[in-house]
Parts: structure tokens; C-alpha cells; sequence
């Protein structure tokens, strides 16, 4: 079955800790995205990717980092120096161009202690 | 830079039909999706427009005005499990085509 993963769906962390959220997509596609959602949000968006090896910064980008060195993966890590990381971590992939709806994974949900 | 506005709730009755607004401002438009959220869950694919007009896809509709930075999704027959989130999200071709999301608009139907 071609979907996206997400892993785990529920982390709990210390303050201070770094963490890294794993995001694997067997679609096919070139382009992946981390949203960060908190309750009663929306979506916002904190890094993208449209090709392996290169990725860009979204609206909320300070505190995280990612990589994108194979194309069905998209890890992103939450630094110690995002000062609020408790929050619901939405991936998802989509083709480049044209109709490409993205395709989302399950979520985690993170709980920084 | 990006702006999305959406109503942030509403309430509508089992059976009637609701019309969800979205406004948008961006320098590059290159299309708008809508995406239904259950609570707790993943958003799902409903509509993309990119051309102005009406896009009908059973008992949902999305309409488009580029000129006018306005798009609406129409829910028909509506139906309890209807009741969730419904998001509004533009692709902007001057940013590598990243997908900003608005704020969403909850939706609870009763009976």
C-alpha cells in the first residue's frame, strides 16, 4: 500500500532534549512538508522540501531543522531552542506541480515535560 | 508574504447547506485546495481550484475568484459526521510552491 508514516505517534520529552520526528512517504513524490499544529489551529508551516538535498524555511522554522538526503524520507528535528515544541507534527507529501494535493501523515503528537 | 482568513466557527442543522468562506491574499496564487480535519486526525483532500468557477464533487462544491482573493466550499445534505474542521490552503509559485494553510473554520452539525 503507498502511503505516508509517521513515527511515533505519541513522544514525550524532557525540556532541553532534542528530538527527531521521522517521516517516510512510499508515493512517489518529490515534494514533502512539516506543518506544526496547536489546538484549535491551523496549519502552520515550518520547513519544505521539493527535492532531495534542498529544502526551504516556512513561516516557523526557528527551533527545528531538517534533511532531505533520500526522497522517501523527511526526519525533522525539534532543537532545545524551540521555546514552545508541545504540539500535534503533521508531514506530508505531494508531486511538485499543478493539482498535487498533499497526501498527510498520521501526525505526533509531541509533550515536552 | 501570505494571508488566509476563514470564519473560525459555525453551526448548521443535519440536512441543510452551509458555505464555508475563505479570503486570501498572496503574490504568486497557484491554486487552492480545501481539506476536511476530524479532531485528532489527519486532514484529508477535498477540492482544488485554479481556474475561477465551480468545481462540484458530489455532495461538496468549491468555488473560486481570483480576482476577488475569494474561494467558498459548499457543503450540501449535510450529515453529522460532517461536523469537523475545514481548512482552506493556497500553493504560492513565488516560494518554491509551498502550501500555506488558514486557520480553519469548525463546523458542528446538529441535529
Amino acid at each position: 500500500d503507498g502511503g505516508i508514516t509517521q513515527s511515533p505517534k505519541y513522544l514525550f520529552r524532557k525540556e532541553g532534549q532534542n528530538v527527531t520526528l521521522s517521516c517516510e512517504q512510499n508515493l512517489n513524490h518529490d515534494a514533502m512538508y512539516w506543518y506544526r499544529q496547536d489546538p484549535g489551529q491551523g496549519l502552520r508551516l515550518i520547513y519544505y522540501s521539493q527535492i532531495v538535498n534542498d529544502f526551504q524555511k516556512g513561516d516557523i522554522a526557528e527551533g527545528y531543522s531538517v534533511s532531505r538526503e533520500k526522497k522517501e524520507s523527511f526526519p525533522l528535528t525539534v532543537t532545545s531552542a524551540q521555546k514552545n515544541p508541545t504540539a500535534f507534527y503533521l508531514c506530508a507529501s505531494s508531486i511538485v506541480s499543478g493539482s498535487g494535493e498533499q497526501f498527510f501523515g498520521p501526525g505526533t503528537r509531541l509533550t515536552v515535560l | 508574504g501570505q494571508n488566509i482568513d476563514q470564519p473560525t466557527e459555525m453551526t448548521a442543522t443535519e440536512g441543510a447547506i452551509v458555505q464555508i468562506n475563505c479570503t486570501y491574499q498572496t503574490s504568486g496564487f497557484n491554486g487552492l485546495f480545501w481539506y476536511q480535519q476530524h479532531a485528532g486526525e489527519a486532514p484529508t483532500f477535498l477540492s482544488y481550484n485554479v481556474l475561477d468557477g465551480l468545481e462540484e464533487k458530489g455532495r461538496f462544491s468549491s468555488f473560486l475568484s481570483r480576482s476577488k482573493g475569494y474561494s467558498y466550499l459548499l457543503l450540501k445534505e449535510l450529515q453529522m459526521k460532517d461536523s469537523a474542521s475545514y481548512l482552506c490552503a493556497v500553493r504560492d509559485k513565488t516560494s518554491y510552491d509551498k502550501v500555506i494553510f488558514g486557520p480553519g473554520t469548525s463546523l458542528s452539525v446538529i441535529p
